[in-house]
């Protein structure tokens, strides 16, 4: 597609259960990360996807987080046994060199 | 590890006027990409300028400029006139050679009529 595409935008869920967001990246593109922004924070990096390079995950904040990449494209990030500190928005972004990134519009997940 | 520090949470400008954003960075790499993205409320990230660190000429897009102090790991963004469309979040970014990005806290700008 001619963007990044994340879904859903929007996801309010109940403590304990688990959720799993998906980010659907530019065609031809390499690389996949994954980023979580608290209420106007920073972005915090979670995990990186390289081809078929094994994933960089050492920004996973707990082995409740775990993510795949399917076929070099379309990203999942699990969230099990969600907790109230796990909401935030999840952007995901994409590129195929250095220069290039391109993010989409996240998933603003509230757990409650 | 790299870090990236802005020092302004928040700051304001008057239309029209000019305003500096500060980044400082840390890498023990010599070959790396700075970035400055906003981000409006519409939670896109959109890329405003980027700077490769092997060019000692600083980068523009006309009204953005930058100040790339090499040596200082300084990354300053300049807007000028500013404009209502401008009002958003900045973030400062710095790859590594393994492409991951690595961000700043960000900076509130707002752009006051």
């Amino acid at each position: 597609g001619a963007g990044v595409s994340q879904s859903p935008s929007n996801k309010v869920t109940e403590k304990g259960k688990d959720v799993e967001l998906r980010c659907d990246p530019i065609s031809g593109h390499t690389a996949l990360y994954w980023y979580r922004q608290s209420l106007g924070q920073g972005l915090e990096f979670l995990i990186y996807f390289q081809g078929n390079s094994a994933p960089d995950k050492s920004g996973l904040p707990s082995d409740r987080f775990s993510a795949e990449r399917t076929g070099g494209s379309v990203s999942t990030l699990t969230i099990q046994r969600t907790q109230q500190e796990d909401s935030a928005v999840y952007l995901c972004a994409s590129s195929f060199d250095r220069v290039g990134y391109t993010f989409g519009s996240g998933t603003r997940l509230t757990v409650v | 590890a790299q870090t990236v520090t802005q020092s302004q949470p928040e700051m304001s400008v008057q239309e029209a006027e000019t305003v500096t954003l500060s980044c400082t960075y840390d890498t023990s790499e010599n070959n790396y990409y700075l970035f400055w993205y906003k981000q409006p409320p519409s939670r896109q990230m959109i890329l405003v300028i980027r700077q490769e660190a092997y060019k000692q000429q600083n980068a523009t897009e006309n009204r953005f400029s930058v100040n790339f102090q090499k040596a200082a790991k300084s990354f300053s963004l300049k807007i000028s006139d500013s404009q209502l469309g401008d009002t958003a979040m900045y973030f400062c970014a710095q790859n590594n050679a393994g492409n991951m990005l690595t961000f700043g806290g960000g900076t509130r700008l707002m752009v006051k009529p």
